[in-house]
């Protein structure tokens, strides 16, 4: 079975600061992992993805991501926090089966303080 | 661009009375999805369906049903409603080949 912890409801930084939104996971098949993000009263948007190659992924407005088999992490960066990173962020892992099933995790509110 | 759009972007509704909720893609995608969201509970996936006329329960499915007739098309039921189905509904798409998912905007439906 494919689970997803991620590690803090709420993350408040600075405008400019250095934000790091923390995401664990297990999966019993090779991991596809996603980070969504979610404006209030929107749906979720991909912002970026791993399935295979490059370990580091790059992704929209500026995140980033790295893939860490052995520490089972994939934690979203980004440099310098802009206030409208404002928003809740999703990671998710893809579940087993074809049917394209992911498992979310509870999501972490980002607050951007100016 | 992928395209996701639900028929309403808020619903209020009595108990006991018949809700759909529909979402329709632009995409082509085989698999469309059910979510609910609730403070705290994050995501939790209500229905999918993997091909027209197909479908699987989900984590959640207690209260609902689904439907889908034609590809694009993925309906949500709600039979006879009731309070603790007040919440944010998400519908999402997405193809055979690839997994992330695209979301519509959400339906905020309210029972009173």
């Amino acid at each position: 079975a494919q689970s997803v912890t991620q590690l803090g409801s709420h993350v408040s930084v600075s405008e400019g600061a250095l934000v790091l939104l923390r995401c664990n996971y297990s999966s019993s098949v090779p991991p596809y992992l996603f980070w969504y993000v979610q404006y209030p009263n929107q749906g979720l948007q991909l912002l970026l993805k791993y399935t295979t190659g490059a370990t580091l992924v790059k992704g929209i407005n500026g995140f980033e991501a790295e893939f860490k088999k052995s520490e089972t992490s994939f934690h979203l960066t980004k440099p310098s926090a802009h206030m409208s990173d404002a928003a809740e962020y999703f990671c998710a892992v893809r579940a087993g089966g074809s049917a394209g099933k992911s498992t979310f995790g509870d999501g972490t509110t980002l607050t951007v303080k100016p | 661009d992928v395209k996701v759009t639900q028929s309403s972007r808020y619903l209020v509704k009595r108990t006991g009375e018949k809700v759909f909720l529909e979402c329709v893609q632009d995409m082509d995608h085989e698999n469309m999805f059910w979510y609910r969201q609730d403070p705290g509970l994050g995501l939790r996936l209500i229905y999918f369906s993997y091909d027209v006329k197909m479908k699987e329960k989900g984590d959640i499915p207690e209260g609902y049903s689904v439907s889908r007739e034609k590809k694009e098309r993925f309906s949500l039921i709600l039979e006879s409603a009731s309070t603790n189905q007040t919440s944010m509904y998400l519908c999402a798409s997405s193809s055979g080949s690839l997994w992330e998912q695209y979301f519509g905007p959400g339906t905020r439906l309210t029972v009173t």
